[in-house]
């Protein structure tokens, strides 16, 4: 069965760097999404993307974030400068008919901010 | 009121049992509802999608939609200790593409 799959599974990095979290979505889907969970919390939306652009992004995606999908495959999250409070797994998704079906996840990478 | 709520349990069952798990929400305009299965630490896995009202089956998962009451249902019949994970559901709007999760609720099935 097609997958997503998100690399690294763990991160940790320091305070301020930046991190590029990495998914590669099913091959014919064509909306990508990145969804974050903090321990004990809830699944949140950050961002929904579709040919080529943001289509959607909550108020959590600020200016530090950014997502690319710079070639076929990959679909990257960026995070410029983290901060603690960005410790959290991060799940990438992705959907073939758009918003009508239910999303496919990615095992998730978990981000540890130090 | 929270937008989506859900019970975190645990919910502890016999193996053989029917659960049954819930979702309550607010927003009247939610049309599309889905529930997910997590393992820890893994991501959320798709069991079921529904559009707007009614009933839905598919093997042992039966996900019911009740739009009058804001209260949507997932039934699992014959449930196994592989069952044994948190169950969240999610639901959202037309016109956006961003779904509303439940904290989830957390499901042990004793052999």
């Amino acid at each position: 069965e097609p997958e997503v799959t998100q690399t690294p599974s763990h991160q940790v990095t320091q305070m301020g760097q930046e991190v590029i979290l990495r998914c590669v979505p099913i091959s014919n889907h064509l909306y990508f999404y990145w969804y974050r969970q903090i321990l004990g919390q809830k699944v949140e939306f950050l961002v929904s993307f579709y040919n080529n652009e943001i289509s959607e992004k909550s108020e959590i995606f600020d200016d530090q974030f950014s997502v690319e999908r710079p070639d076929g495959s990959n679909f990257t999250l960026k995070i410029r400068s983290t901060k603690l409070e960005d410790s959290a797994m991060y799940f990438c998704a992705s959907s073939g008919t758009g918003t009508a079906y239910g999303y496919t996840f990615g095992s998730g990478t978990r981000l540890t901010v130090v | 009121q929270k937008e989506v709520e859900q019970d975190p349990g645990p919910l502890s069952v016999p193996e053989g049992a029917i659960v049954s798990l819930n979702c309550t929400y607010s927003n009247s305009a939610f049309q599309y509802f889905m529930w997910y299965r997590q393992y820890s630490r893994k991501g959320p896995e798709l069991l079921m999608y529904t559009y707007s009202s009614g009933n839905k089956e598919d093997g042992r998962f039966t996900a019911q939609v009740d739009k009058s009451s804001k209260y949507i249902s997932l039934f699992i019949r014959d449930s196994q200790p592989s069952d044994s994970a948190t169950y969240l559901c999610a639901m959202r709007t037309s016109g956006t593409y961003k779904y509303i999760f439940g904290t989830g609720t957390r499901l042990k099935v004793l052999a």
